[in-house]
């Protein structure tokens, strides 16, 4: 079935350091690709996403290219900030195997130090 | 617009009790989800509903489950009994459409002793 592989973390960076979280996914159709991001204390929110092979979502200054020859989302900023110390998680949404369900990676916990 | 909103935002309960969750959804959504994260792994779906009915209810882990969404508007998830595994973040979210993303509640931690 489909599944959504994430690195572990705790991912620990220092303020204005480049962030890399690596995904990769597995499904049989064409699944659209997201990134979700939970603050302490928060629900998840949206943070990006990528409907077909090639498309660049961003947002905030992150950033995510659906890579269909990897299989791959990786997410990406340029300059972290203490603010961006969250949960990320990768998903994917498949309609064509897997109906509306949205299927998770298991989430990157980053620490961003001042 | 007013966000998803889930009450309680923490339940702790003893083993064989029942705790009702609810999910209020953005107004107009008439796709709402319920997920759960146990022990820090991955979000895991439970279900869907489109308006009032249950489009798809695969990830419903057992018989001790029972979500309703009656009038197609705010939803509840039933835990009856309780067990210690059903421990963890019970997550609802909606959406407008059925594949552009969700937004989702702050959550429910629920927490079985």
């Amino acid at each position: 079935g489909d599944s959504v592989t994430q690195m572990e973390g705790p991912v620990t960076l220092s303020e204005e350091a480049f962030l890399t979280i690596n995904c990769t996914y597995t499904a049989t159709g064409y699944p659209s690709l997201f990134w979700y991001v939970q603050y302490p204390g928060e629900g998840l929110q949206l943070l990006l996403k990528a409907t077909k092979a090639d498309d660049k979502g961003s947002n905030k200054g992150f950033e995510a290219t659906y890579r269909k020859e990897t299989t791959s989302f990786h997410l990406e900023k340029g300059s972290v900030q203490v603010s961006d110390s969250a949960v990320y998680f990768c998903a994917l949404s498949d309609p064509g195997t897997g109906g509306f369900k949205t299927i998770f990676g298991a989430g990157t916990r980053l620490f961003v130090k001042a | 617009e007013a966000g998803v909103t889930q009450f309680p935002s923490h339940s702790v309960i003893e083993k064989g009790q029942t705790v009702t969750l609810r999910c209020d959804p953005i107004s107009g959504h008439d796709n709402l989800y319920w997920y759960r994260r146990v022990m820090g792994k991955e979000i895991k779906f439970l279900l869907h509903f489109v308006k009032e009915s249950k489009q798809d209810e695969s990830g419903m882990p057992n018989n001790r489950f029972l979500a309703e969404r009656t009038g197609g508007t705010y939803s509840t998830l039933k835990v009856q009994p309780a067990e210690l595994e059903d421990s963890g973040v019970y997550f609802c979210a909606s959406s407008q459409v059925e594949r552009g993303g969700y937004t989702f509640g702050s959550g429910t931690r629920l927490t079985v002793v």
